[in-house]
């Protein structure tokens, strides 16, 4: 089975703190994501990467980084946190078309 | 507005009645997905029906495509208490998934 993990399912940063999310997967899959879940709103698209080193803008990236030095890792990095970035991350990765395998995602809360 | 809407919004039922939920997009799509997630989880993928396809089965699911009127529908027959969740509906609009876009979901409650 595909495993994508996300290190931290739990966190509470204050405002402006920097915030890195980690996201690992073990099937060698070239494309990952990051998305943000919203009560309402559905998923949200905030950065892809198609290979090591590439990234592209979804979305909703404004106020979001990623790095992805490795195949099997893709970080999502909050430069300077701030309390509209409280919310539940989704770390997931693309199995075959149209087929999305998620972490358990992560939730943050920006105090 | 988002690609995919989900109806209703919520839904509760009894334990061994049907669960219908459907879904509308806006525009054409490559194929539709079905996804399931438990409250404070990720999202699990379902069942994926390609844009030439007008129904497909897997288990308890059925799911339909109507791209005539831009919609689809997932059944849940003989519905459990372990099927309380949210389904999502996603369609993908380009290649490799970059184009995959969510609706808000629908909450399904059932009630043993």
């Amino acid at each position: 089975d595909v495993k994508v993990t996300q290190s931290s399912r739990y966190l509470v940063k204050r405002t402006g703190e920097k915030v890195f999310l980690e996201c690992v997967q073990d099937m060698d899959h070239e494309n990952m994501f990051w998305y943000r879940q919203d009560p309402g709103l559905g998923l949200r698209l905030i950065y892809f990467s198609y290979d090591v080193k590439m990234k592209e803008k979804g979305d909703i990236p404004e106020g979001y980084s990623v790095s992805r030095e490795k195949k099997e890792r893709f970080s999502l990095i909050l430069e300077s946190a701030s309390t509209n970035q409280t919310s539940m991350y989704l770390c997931a990765t693309l199995g075959g078309p149209g087929e999305l395998f998620f972490g358990e995602g992560s939730r943050l809360t920006v105090l | 507005s988002q690609q995919g809407e989900e109806d209703p919004q919520a839904l509760s039922i009894q334990e061994g009645e049907n669960a219908t939920m459907n879904c509308s997009y806006k525009t054409s799509i490559n194929n539709l997905q079905w996804y399931r997630q438990n409250s404070g989880r990720g999202l699990v993928h379902l069942i994926l029906i390609r844009s030439n396809e007008r129904e497909k089965h897997s288990g308890r699911l059925r799911v339909t495509l109507d791209t005539s009127k831009k919609s689809s529908s997932l059944l849940i027959t003989a519905s459990r208490a372990a099927d309380t969740a949210s389904y999502f509906c996603a369609t993908d609009v380009g290649t490799g998934g970059f184009k995959t876009i969510f609706g808000a979901g629908t909450r399904l409650f059932v009630k043993a």
